[in-house]
């Protein structure tokens, strides 16, 4: 069963605006990661953010916050002023805390992502 | 150099050669990874190596061979692939220490592979 769900193939903004990118998630872990990760065309997955199932306070980090939603299960990216080199894959993770078995214990599991193209 | 870096950065091989992609890490981390995307699917684990042990992941066929020689350096070794193999090769790295938050995967560039 698929443990994330980015539900929004692709997405438009204009510079300087705000976007949010959902992200859902399914574990039965009480302790789990969260992570959002952007990959522009030339292949790279760059680290964003990252929120803790025991964090209180949502994420942020520069123009990047995290709107954390434990009882939803939802963990959606906000980009603030987005510029034009905001355009990328984006991709949502997840890291369950518990070590299940020998070959999942330190899986992140990907959503499909977002694409995010930012136009003048 | 920093980061995670990966060789090559392109590959284009035929079904019987035999090749490696290199990936090396300079993070001090303890655990790396290897992970294929193929378009349209989501990114999917293929190994992990744990202070320097493997764990293998059953479903990745045989004709992929990862070694770690060391805690920086991973290969995978690629022989008889197929057309489907065809995909974004991305390796990451990260540091085990117990807790999540420093447990976050750094991914380099990645070998885009193409198989003939």
């Amino acid at each position: 069963a698929q443990k994330i769900t980015q539900t929004q193939p692709g997405m438009f903004v204009q510079e300087k605006e705000a976007v949010t990118l959902d992200c859902t998630y399914d574990t039965s872990d009480q302790s789990y990661g969260l992570f959002w990760y952007k990959q522009p065309s030339s292949g790279e997955m760059i680290f964003l953010i990252y929120q803790g199932s025991y964090d209180e306070q949502n994420a942020t980090e520069g123009r990047y916050s995290l709107n954390f939603q434990k009882a939803r299960k939802s963990a959606n990216l906000v980009i603030s002023a987005s510029q034009l080199g905001d355009s990328a894959m984006y991709f949502c993770a997840m890291r369950e805390g518990k070590i299940q078995a020998k070959n999942s214990g330190y899986a992140l599991n990907f959503g499909k992502g977002t694409s995010l193209l930012v136009t003048p | 150099e920093t980061g995670v870096t990966q060789t090559p950065r392109h590959l284009v091989m035929g079904m019987t050669n035999k090749k490696s992609l290199k990936c090396e890490q300079h993070l001090g981390h303890n655990a790396m990874y290897w992970y294929k995307q193929s378009a349209k699917k989501p990114l999917e684990l293929m190994f992990v190596y744990n202070f320097k042990e493997q764990t293998e992941n059953n479903s990745v066929p045989s004709r992929f061979s990862p070694e770690c020689p060391n805690s920086s350096h991973l290969f995978l070794h690629l022989h008889t692939l197929q057309p489907e193999d065809s995909a974004l090769y991305l390796c990451a790295s990260s540091l085990l220490s117990g807790g999540l938050s420093t447990d976050t995967q750094y991914f380099g560039p990645g070998t885009r592979l193409t198989v003939l």
